[in-house]
C-alpha cells in the first residue's frame, strides 16, 4: 500500500512529558500537511511543508510544537511538555504539487492521551 | 473564527434516497473546495473537489453544486447506500494550496 502512514497509531503518555510523531506520506507527494482533530471538530490546519522547507505555520502551533521534514521525504512532529490540551488525533496529509488545486491524501492519525 | 461551516451536525436518509450535505464559506479569497469522507478510527478520505471556475462536478453517485454569490457548496449522494454511513467534511483553500481549512463535519446515517 502506497498511502500516508502514520506512526505510532496510538500514544499515551504523561502530562510534561515529550512526544515524537512520524508521517511518511504518498512517495511523489512534495507537499506535507499536519492537522489535530479533536471530538466533534474538523481537522484544524498546524503546518505545511513544500519539500523541506516549512511554508506555513498556525497560530495553534505553539513553541511546544516543532515539525521538520529534513529530506523532502518523511515529517516528524515533537511536542515538548505536553499538557492535557494536548490530547487529539495528529493527522498528516500529503498531495502532489506543480498546481494548488489538488487534493490532500490523509494517513490514519496518531491518537494522543495525556495521562 | 471558523471559515467553514457545516451547520448540521448529523442527517438521516432512507437506503435508495437522496443525501444532500450543506456548506457554508465566509473567505471570498477560497477557490478550491474539497469534501471528505471519513469513517471512525481511519484518516479523512477524499471524495470529490471542486474548482471556482466550475458550479457543479460530477462523480458516480456524488456531486458537488457551487454557488460563489452565497459562499455556499452542497454534497448530493444518490442514490444513498447503507456504505455511505459516515462523517463528511467540507473545506476548502485558496489557490496557494499552503492551509486547508475543514468544517466540524455531518454525521450521515443511510437507514437500510
Amino acid at each position: 500500500d502506497t498511502g500516508v502512514s502514520q506512526n505510532p497509531r496510538h500514544k499515551i503518555t504523561k502530562r510534561g512529558q515529550n512526544v515524537t510523531f512520524r508521517c511518511d506520506p504518498i512517495s511523489e507527494h512534495n507537499r506535507l500537511y499536519w492537522y489535530r482533530q479533536t471530538l466533534g471538530q474538523g481537522p484544524e490546519f498546524l503546518t505545511y511543508f513544500q519539500n523541506e522547507a516549512q511554508l506555513e505555520k498556525s497560530r495553534l502551533l505553539s513553541d511546544r510544537f516543532s515539525a521538520e521534514r529534513p529530506k523532502g521525504s518523511f515529517s516528524t512532529l515533537e511536542i515538548q511538555r505536553t499538557e492535557q490540551g494536548d490530547s487529539a488525533m495528529y493527522l498528516c496529509a500529503s498531495s502532489l504539487g506543480g498546481t494548488a488545486n489538488q487534493p490532500q491524501h490523509f494517513g490514519d492519525g496518531t491518537r494522543l492521551s495525556i495521562l | 473564527d471558523q471559515q467553514v461551516k457545516q451547520n448540521s451536525p448529523s442527517l438521516s436518509v432512507q437506503e435508495g434516497r437522496i443525501s444532500i450535505l450543506n456548506c457554508d464559506y465566509t473567505n471570498s479569497m477560497f477557490d478550491y473546495f474539497l469534501w471528505y469522507k471519513k469513517y471512525p478510527a481511519e484518516g479523512p478520505t477524499f471524495l470529490i473537489s471542486i474548482s471556482s471556475i466550475k458550479d457543479k462536478n460530477e462523480d458516480g453517485r456524488f456531486t458537488v453544486f457551487l454557488n460563489k454569490s452565497a459562499k455556499h457548496l452542497s454534497l448530493h449522494i444518490v442514490p444513498s447506500q447503507p456504505g455511505d454511513s459516515a462523517v463528511y467534511f467540507c473545506a476548502a483553500t485558496t489557490n496557494t494550496g499552503n492551509q486547508f481549512y475543514f468544517g466540524t463535519g455531518t454525521s450521515l446515517t443511510v437507514i437500510p
